[in-house]
C-alpha cells in the first residue's frame, strides 16, 4: 500500500523559512516522480514543484520559483520542500504527490504565513 | 502556460443521474490528463490518468475520453457518494495546471 506522510508545517511570519518532508511507503521510491501540490483555504489545486526519481530535474512554479526548492534523499524514501521568504499567499495546505499525474496523495501538511 | 478550463463550475444533480463534466485546455497535450476527486476535508483521489484509464479501484461507473484539447468525466449513475468536487489536471508539460474544478452537488 503506497503512503505519504507529510510533515513540518506549522505558523511562521513572512519573510522566514520552513521545510516540508514527506516520508514514501510502499513503492520503489527512486522509480516515480514527486510532486508539492498545495490548496489555500477554500480554494483549488496549485501545483507547486516537482522532481525527477533521480532527483536530477526539478521543476517550479512561477509563483514559487528563486524562494523554494525541493529536492530528495532516495536512501530515506523523502522528498523535501524548503520554503524560504514565505508570503501570506504560501498559506495553504501542501500535498506530496506521486508522480505528475497524481497517481497517490498524502493528507497534507497545514502551512501559515502570518505575523 | 497551459491553462485548464472546468465547465460548469458547479452543478446540482440527482442520485441516479448522468453527469458528464467537461474540461478544455488552451493547447493540445495529447492524453497528458488526469481527473481527481476531492470531498471536504480529505485529500484528492486520482481516478483516471491518460484521459481515459481508470485507476486501479475506482468504479467502472466513472470513464474519461477525449484528447488534444477537449475531455469529459462521466459519472454514469451518480450516487450520494460521488458528491464532490472534480478536477482536471494536464501533465503534458510544465508547469503543471489543474482546472479550476466543478462542484457536484444534491439537486
Amino acid at each position: 500500500e503506497v503512503q505519504l506522510l507529510e510533515s513540518g508545517g506549522g505558523l511562521v511570519q513572512p519573510g522566514r523559512s520552513l521545510r516540508l518532508s514527506c516520508v514514501a511507503s510502499g513503492f520503489t521510491f527512486n522509480n516515480y516522480a514527486m510532486s508539492w501540490v498545495r490548496q489555500a483555504p477554500g480554494k483549488g489545486l496549485e501545483w507547486v514543484s516537482a522532481i525527477s526519481g533521480s532527483g536530477g530535474s526539478t521543476y517550479y512554479a512561477d509563483s514559487v520559483k528563486g524562494r523554494f526548492t525541493i529536492s530528495r534523499d532516495n536512501s530515506k524514501n523523502t522528498v523535501y520542500l524548503q520554503m524560504s521568504s514565505l508570503r501570506a499567499e504560501d498559506t495553504a495546505l501542501y500535498y506530496c504527490v506521486q508522480t505528475v499525474a497524481g497517481d497517490y496523495w498524502g493528507q497534507g501538511t497545514l502551512v501559515t504565513v502570518s505575523s | 502556460d497551459i491553462q485548464m478550463t472546468q465547465s460548469p463550475s458547479s452543478l446540482s444533480a440527482s442520485v441516479g443521474d448522468r453527469v458528464t463534466l467537461t474540461c478544455r485546455a488552451s493547447q493540445g497535450i495529447s492524453n497528458s490528463l488526469a481527473w481527481f476527486q476531492q470531498k471536504p476535508g480529505k485529500a484528492p483521489k486520482s481516478l483516471i490518468y491518460a484521459a481515459s484509464s481508470l485507476r486501479s479501484g475506482v468504479p467502472s461507473k466513472f470513464s474519461g475520453s477525449g484528447s488534444g484539447t477537449d475531455f469529459t468525466l462521466t459519472i454514469s449513475s451518480l450516487q450520494p457518494e460521488d458528491f464532490a468536487t472534480y478536477y482536471c489536471q494536464q501533465y503534458n508539460s510544465y508547469p503543471l495546471t489543474f482546472g479550476g474544478g466543478t462542484k457536484v452537488g444534491i439537486k
